[in-house]
């Protein structure tokens, strides 16, 4: 089975700062990663998306993400962060094949201060 | 496009009544639709698998009579709390997937239920 680890519950960040949220996975076969994002009392967004290719992504509101095979990682960047960037911040995984559930990791409260 | 949508967005109800959710995708047809429940500054976990015109399938603890699931369309599916008690109160999430989506998940916007 595949498993995800946030390691940051909480990354504090000043406005126009660049910050990155770590994602880690753990999965035996090939996988599709996702970066969600969450505003208060709101579903899922999706913010990117790894299937196949090029190992830099590139979504919505400036944020882009490397998949490294090599370190089974998936970490979310952004250059210059705004205030309404203020979020939850949630990475997923599923198998690139067959039937399979998509496993969220804990989430990573992005607080963005002036 | 692929667009999903909730309804209703929030509930309020007394303890032992029961509530139901919809779930709808919009601009897609959806083979598959997931339901999650969400506590206070926690992830999302999932309750329940959904395919149409056949039985949930539900994840380990999940009470299958306690959270009844239909999936009757292509296009919805609901999420019925039966005999609602204050622990039931929590965010419930739905999201549908279509047969060339490659696992991909879309979501809805959320549902807030309380239960007093």
């Amino acid at each position: 089975a595949q498993s995800v680890t946030q390691l940051d519950s909480q990354v504090p960040v000043f406005e126009e700062a660049p910050v990155e949220l770590r994602c880690n996975y753990s999965s035996s076969v090939s996988v599709y990663l996702f970066w969600y994002v969450q505003y208060p009392n709101q579903g899922l967004q999706l913010l990117l998306k790894y299937l196949s290719g090029s190992t830099l992504v590139k979504g919505i509101n400036g944020f882009e993400a490397e998949f490294n095979k090599s370190q089974t990682s998936f970490h979310l960047r952004k250059p210059s962060v705004h205030i309404s960037d203020t979020a939850e911040y949630f990475c997923a995984v599923t198998l690139n094949s067959g039937y399979s559930t998509l496993t969220f990791g804990k989430g990573t409260m992005l607080l963005v201060s002036p | 496009g692929a667009v999903v949508s909730q309804h209703p967005s929030w509930v309020i109800c007394k303890s032992g009544t029961s509530v139901k959710i919809e779930c709808r995708s919009l601009d897609f047809q959806a083979t598959t639709m997931f339901w999650y429940r969400q506590f206070p500054k926690q992830s999302l976990m999932l309750m329940a698998t959904s395919n149409e015109g056949s039985k949930a399938t539900y994840e380990q603890g999940v009470e299958k009579d306690k959270f009844l699931i239909n999936h009757a369309s292509l296009t919805l599916s609901t999420l019925t709390v039966t005999s609602a008690h204050p622990e039931d109160s929590s965010f419930y999430i739905c999201s549908a997937s279509h047969a060339e989506g490659a696992n991909e998940q879309f979501f809805g916007p959320g549902t807030r239920l309380t239960v007093l």
